[in-house]
């Protein structure tokens, strides 16, 4: 069964270092998202994406966030100068159409 | 802004036992979804709502879509051990934004 994935699992990084977490979303689906989800706390909705645009983005996706589909089966979040409230889980999601979207497992960011 | 409630927080029960959790949005849905979660892990889907008043089935999962569009609950029948984890409900209005509830924590006693 086709599944999102995401690289890496784990990062740790220093503040004001630069991420960059990727995703594959599921070949065919069209809609991307982005969620993180600080520990022990619900997901937090951060940007949608589609046809190479932003659809909506959450108070959270200030400036140090952006969004990139730079291939066909990338999707990308780059957080440029990590802050220590940065930490947290970051989920990413695809769906076709309008079906449901399907959540990857997400990459552990620690911010140092 | 939008506010998503859910409850109950945690549950403890025995095994076999019925479970409900719903959740009530301050503005109209056009779509819920319901997830699991366990620790580590991305929320896995377990049913989606499309409809007002349409009550969807998957196994031993129930969830139905509020006819007033603002609130949806997921009953769990006979619970066993392997049910535990944290159930959260998301709702969106135009799929381009997903409201996710704070949790409802399942603990299940063999």
């Amino acid at each position: 069964e086709p599944e999102v994935t995401q690289t890496p699992s784990h990062q740790v990084t220093q503040m004001g270092q630069e991420v960059i977490l990727r995703c594959v979303p599921i070949s065919n689906h069209l809609y991307f998202y982005w969620y993180r989800q600080i520990l022990g706390q619900k997901v937090e909705f951060l940007v949608s994406f589609y046809n190479n645009e932003i659809s909506e983005k959450s108070e959270i996706f200030d400036d140090q966030f952006s969004v990139e589909r730079p291939d066909g089966s990338n999707f990308t979040l780059k957080i440029r100068s990590t802050k220590l409230e940065d930490s947290a889980m970051y989920f990413c999601a695809s769906r076709q159409s309008q079906e449901t979207q399907y959540f990857g497992p997400g990459t552990r960011l620690l911010v140092l | 802004g939008q506010q998503l409630n859910q409850s109950p927080q945690s549950m403890f029960i025995q095994e076999g036992e019925d479970v409900s959790m719903n959740c009530t949005s301050s503005s109209i849905f056009n779509t819920w979804l319901w997830y699991k979660q366990d620790p580590g892990e991305g929320p896995v889907l377990l049913i989606a709502l499309y409809k007002a008043g349409e009550l969807t089935s998957n196994g031993r999962l129930t969830a139905q879509f509020g006819i007033t569009r603002k609130d949806s609950f997921l009953n769990i029948s006979a619970s066993i051990p392997s049910d535990v984890g944290i159930y959260f409900c998301a709702g969106s209005y135009n799929f381009n934004k997903f409201y996710f509830g704070s949790g409802t924590k399942l603990n299940v006693k063999p």
